[in-house]
C-alpha cells in the first residue's frame, strides 16, 4: 500500500524557516517523480514544486523560487521541502504528491494527508 | 506559463443529472491534463489522466474527453458522494498549474 507521510510544519514567525518531509513507503521510491502541492484556507490547489527521479532536476512555482528547495534522499525514501524567507501567504496545507510514472510528464497519483503551516507573528 | 481556466466556478445539480466541467488551456497542451477530486478536509484524489484515461478503482460514470486546449469532465449520473470540487491540472510544461476549482453542489 502506498503511504506518504508529512511531517515538519507548525507555526513559523515571517522570514522565519521551516525543513518540510514525506516520508515515502509501498511503492520503489526513486523510480518516480514528486511533487508539493499547497492549498491556502478556502483557497484551490497551487503546485510548488516537482523533482525527477534522481534529484538531478527541480521546478518551482515563481511564488516560491528562491526561497523553497525541494530535494529527495532515495536511499531513505524521503521528500524534502526546504522553506526559507517564509510570508504569511505561505500559510497553507502542503501535500506531498507522487507521480504516476519516472518520465517527466507525470501526475499525482497519490497524495499524503497533507501538514500544516502558519507563518505568522 | 500555461494557464487553465475552469467553467462553471460553481456548479448546483441533484442526484442523477448529468454534468461538464470545461477546462481550457492558454496554450495547447496535447492531452497532458488530469483530473482530481477533492472532498472537504480531504487530500484531492485523481480521477482522469491523459484528459481520457480513468484511473484504476474510478466509476465508470467518470469520463474526460479533450485535447490542446479545450477539456471536459463529465459525470453522467451524479451520486451523493460525487458532490465535491474538481481541479484539472496540466502537465505539459513548468509549472504544472491546475485551475481555479469547480465546487459542485447539491
Amino acid at each position: 500500500e502506498v503511504q506518504l507521510l508529512e511531517s515538519g510544519g507548525g507555526l513559523v514567525q515571517p522570514g522565519g524557516s521551516l525543513r518540510l518531509s514525506c516520508a515515502a513507503s509501498g511503492f520503489t521510491f526513486s523510480s518516480y517523480g514528486m511533487s508539493w502541492v499547497r492549498q491556502a484556507p478556502g483557497k484551490g490547489l497551487e503546485w510548488i514544486s516537482g523533482v525527477s527521479t534522481s534529484g538531478g532536476n527541480t521546478y518551482y512555482a515563481d511564488s516560491v523560487k528562491g526561497r523553497f528547495s525541494i530535494s529527495r534522499d532515495n536511499s531513505e525514501n524521503t521528500l524534502y521541502l526546504q522553506m526559507t524567507i517564509l510570508r504569511t501567504e505561505d500559510s497553507a496545507v502542503y501535500y506531498c504528491a507522487k507521480g504516476d510514472r519516472g518520465a517527466n510528464n507525470y501526475y499525482l497519483d497519490y497524495w499524503g494527508q497533507g501538514i500544516v503551516v502558519t507563518v505568522s507573528s | 506559463d500555461i494557464q487553465l481556466t475552469q467553467s462553471p466556478a460553481f456548479l448546483s445539480a441533484s442526484v442523477g443529472d448529468r454534468v461538464t466541467i470545461t477546462c481550457r488551456a492558454s496554450q495547447g497542451i496535447s492531452s497532458y491534463l488530469a483530473w482530481y477530486q477533492q472532498k472537504p478536509g480531504k487530500a484531492p484524489k485523481l480521477l482522469i489522466y491523459a484528459a481520457s484515461t480513468l484511473q484504476s478503482g474510478v466509476p465508470s460514470r467518470f469520463s474526460g474527453s479533450g485535447s490542446g486546449t479545450e477539456f471536459t469532465l463529465t459525470i453522467s449520473s451524479l451520486q451523493p458522494e460525487d458532490f465535491a470540487t474538481y481541479y484539472c491540472q496540466q502537465v505539459d510544461s513548468y509549472p504544472r498549474n491546475f485551475g481555479q476549482g469547480t465546487k459542485l453542489e447539491i
